[in-house]
C-alpha cells in the first residue's frame, strides 16, 4: 500500500497570502495525484487531477504540480472561501488508492 | 449533472449487516469507475472499494471479506453490503465516480453508525 503524507497539518494564513501545500508518496505513483477540497458539512470537491489538470470550474489560483513522489499544491492569492481541508489522493495502478490525511488552511 | 444520492445508512449492532444505496443520474455506472469513500468522524477521508467499468472489484484490506461492492446497470445503482460490522467502520460513506481513476463527483454521504 502507497502512504500519501500530506504536509503541514495546519497552516494559519491570512486572505491574499499565498499557500503551497505538500504531498508524499511512499513510492512513485507517476502523475496519478488529484487534490480534493472539503469544506466543513459537505463532501470533498476535485480540485485537481493528473497532478496539474485543473478540474472544470476550478478558479485558476489553484495549482498542482510535481511528480513521482513530490507534490505541491498551490493557491496564489486565498479567499475566504478557500479556508477548508485539502486532501491528495494517488490512484496509480492497482487500488487501494490512498489518501493523505489532509491539510487544514484556516484563518489567521 | 451528475447526482450521486446514498441512503441506507443508519444505527447498527456490532456483527450487524447494513447494505448501502447510490442512486445516480447523468452518469451511466458501468461507463464509469464507482467507489465508496467513508470518513470517520473528525477524521479524513478513507477509501474504501471500486468497482471497474469491467465489473472488477477492489477493497481497502481492513473491510476484505466483509464488504461487497456492486452495481445494477438496468436502474444505474451502487451497493456497499456490509457485513460483521465493527466499532470503527462508523462513519459517513460517500458514494463517489470518475470517468477516469481519480473522482470526479461525489454524494452527501449516509451516516453509519456502528454501536451497541
Amino acid at each position: 500500500e502507497i502512504v500519501m503524507t500530506q504536509s503541514p497539518a495546519t497552516l494559519s494564513v491570512s486572505p491574499g497570502e499565498r499557500v503551497t501545500l505538500s504531498c508524499r508518496a511512499s513510492q512513485s505513483v507517476r502523475y496519478y495525484l488529484a487534490w480534493y477540497q472539503q469544506k466543513p458539512g459537505q463532501a470533498p470537491r476535485l480540485l485537481i487531477y493528473s497532478a496539474s489538470t485543473r478540474a472544470t470550474g476550478v478558479p485558476a489560483r489553484f495549482s498542482g504540480s510535481g511528480s513521482e513522489t513530490e507534490f505541491t499544491l498551490t493557491i496564489s492569492s486565498l479567499q475566504s472561501e478557500d479556508f477548508a481541508i485539502y486532501y491528495c489522493q494517488h490512484y496509480n495502478s492497482w487500488p487501494p488508492w490512498t489518501f493523505g490525511q489532509g491539510t487544514k488552511v484556516e484563518i489567521k | 449533472e451528475v447526482q450521486l444520492v446514498e441512503s441506507g445508512g443508519g444505527l447498527i449492532q456490532p456483527g450487524g449487516s447494513l447494505r448501502l444505496y447510490c442512486a445516480t443520474s447523468g452518469i451511466t455506472v458501468s461507463n464509469n469507475y464507482m467507489t465508496w469513500v467513508r470518513q470517520a468522524p473528525g477524521k479524513g477521508l478513507e477509501w474504501v472499494s471500486v468497482i471497474y467499468r469491467s465489473g472488477s472489484t477492489y477493497y481497502v484490506d481492513s473491510v476484505e471479506g466483509r464488504f461487497t461492492i456492486s452495481r445494477d446497470t438496468s436502474e444505474n445503482m451502487l451497493y456497499l453490503q456490509m457485513n460483521s460490522l465493527r466499532v470503527e467502520d462508523t462513519a459517513v460513506y460517500y458514494c463517489a465516480s470518475g470517468a477516469d481513476y481519480y473522482i470526479d463527483s461525489w454524494g452527501q454521504g449516509t451516516l453509519v453508525t456502528v454501536s451497541s
